[in-house]
């Protein structure tokens, strides 16, 4: 079934422990994007990329690293985790070379740093 | 600055009753503007797009909204509301050349009750 992977489902991550968050999608979509949700603040672009091999900073990007190898995957990395990272975090994709400009999202990761 | 502003962070409602969820979008630019549900414990699913031509809008389940630029609204409308509508809502809006980086209001809170 096409459509986007998000894994872990959930994690509990001491303070200072480094993490991966992994995405994958198998649409073919060219851009790629990482938000978190947070309770009354709606969801928040912590990075994006536009194309494989690119990448840039959203609205709330530190503390957070990605990397787009290549046109599936969009891993988000956090190198040392705080307690203000708690959150739920969104993969999504689109394809906006078709003008559609709809944005696919996955189940989610639900990341608690203690 | 562009944002998205979505007044009512809860909207409680009888089932079969109509509902509005209202939403207004402050830009420069012209916009693209978007609905999107979250049922509980998932990711986000598009209801409903506006990219041009007719303001009034259709989307799944029965949900339609009314894009009004002079007054940068973009409410959503069911004249029915059933039990498994009760979800988080989101607005969000695109600018217009600025790629699919979404802008999301803070989300309102539709709950359905017998």
């Amino acid at each position: 079934i096409a459509g986007i992977t998000q894994a872990p489902t959930s994690q509990i991550l001491a303070a200072g422990r480094r993490m991966t968050l992994r995405c994958t999608q198998d649409m073919r979509h060219n851009a790629m994007y990482w938000y978190r949700q947070d309770l009354g603040l709606g969801l928040r672009l912590i990075h994006y990329s536009n194309t494989a091999g690119t990448t840039g900073k959203g609205e709330v990007p530190d503390g957070y690293s990605v990397s787009r190898a290549n046109t599936d995957d969009f891993p988000l990395t956090l190198a040392s985790a705080v307690p203000s990272q708690t959150s739920v975090y969104f993969c999504a994709s689109s394809d906006y070379r078709k003008g559609s400009n709809e944005q696919f999202f996955g189940p989610g990761t639900r990341l608690t740093v203690l | 600055a562009q944002s998205v502003t979505q007044l009512d962070s809860q909207v409680p409602v009888f089932e079969e009753a109509p509902v509005e969820l209202r939403c207004n979008y402050s830009s420069s630019v012209s916009v693209y503007l978007f609905w999107y549900v979250q049922y509980p414990n998932q990711g986000l699913q598009l209801l409903l797009k506006y990219l041009s031509g007719s303001t009034l809008v259709k989307g799944i389940n029965g949900f339609e909204a009314e894009f009004n630029k002079s007054q940068t609204s973009f409410h959503l409308r069911k004249p029915s509301v059933h039990i498994s509508d009760t979800a988080e809502y989101f607005c969000a809006v695109i600018l217009v050349g600025d790629t699919d980086k979404l802008i999301f209001g803070t989300g309102t809170r539709l709950q359905v009750f017998p």
